[in-house]
């Protein structure tokens, strides 16, 4: 079955101690990107990737750090998380490297509490 | 700088009735615009799109056109159903980034 799995799904931490969001596709796409989801903020990019190796800022990257080694792969990395971060994240990947044009497919999502 | 700003919910409607939730945008450039559907505890799903002046999106009777000299995005639907109830994101890209709308959250009583 073509996906976007994200795990986990839920966490609650605390503030300062390191973590990462790990996010998968198995539809050979190319085109990947992280996105948070806040009441009332509607979603906001926080990074893309175009590809292998190329990764670039979105509206609200202060605060994250992301890699792409693999094309299946983009992981969020929180190093030093804090309260203004807790939110709903969602991962998306799209089927080229110009996606402006077409459809992203999003992960089920991860509710992230940092206290 | 590009930006969505969507009709502010929630939307309550019964059964059969006509939709609307309006949406402008501002963007630099020829933006591609997109709406999305996203039911309860899931993630986003597409439901139109148009990349050009004049184009009409439609999927599942919902239907949208790209209104340039508006700069707009209604989306529009005949005949809503209970199943319809989600939340309606419109979106736009110039290119690599998105920017979505708020949301609006609509619910369809029988």
């Amino acid at each position: 079955e073509a996906q976007v799995t994200q795990n986990p799904r839920y966490l609650i931490t605390v503030t300062g101690k390191k973590l990462t969001v790990t996010c998968s596709q198995n539809m050979n796409h190319e085109y990947m990107s992280w996105y948070r989801q806040d009441p009332g903020l509607g979603l906001r990019q926080i990074y893309y990737s175009m590809n292998v190796e190329v990764t670039d800022k979105g509206d609200v990257p202060e605060g994250y750090k992301v890699s792409r080694k693999e094309k299946r792969n983009f992981p969020l990395i929180l190093e030093s998380p804090s309260p203004n971060q807790t939110s709903l994240y969602f991962c998306a990947s799209s089927p080229a490297e110009l996606a402006g044009y077409n459809e992203q497919f999003f992960g089920p999502g991860t509710r992230l509490t940092v206290l | 700088g590009d930006s969505v700003t969507q009709m502010e919910g929630p939307v309550t409607l019964s059964e059969e009735a006509f939709l609307t939730i309006n949406c402008t945008y501002t963007a630099t450039g020829y933006p591609s615009l997109f709406w999305y559907v996203q039911y309860p505890g899931e993630g986003l799903q597409l439901l139109l799109k148009a990349t050009k002046a004049d184009d009409k999106g439609s999927n599942k009777g919902f239907e949208a056109t790209y209104r340039k000299e508006t700069t707009s995005f209604h989306l529009e639907k005949g005949s809503v159903q209970v199943s319809d109830s989600a939340v309606y994101f419109c979106a736009l890209s110039t290119g690599n980034q998105f920017y979505f709308g708020t949301g609006t959250s609509l619910t369809v009583i029988p």
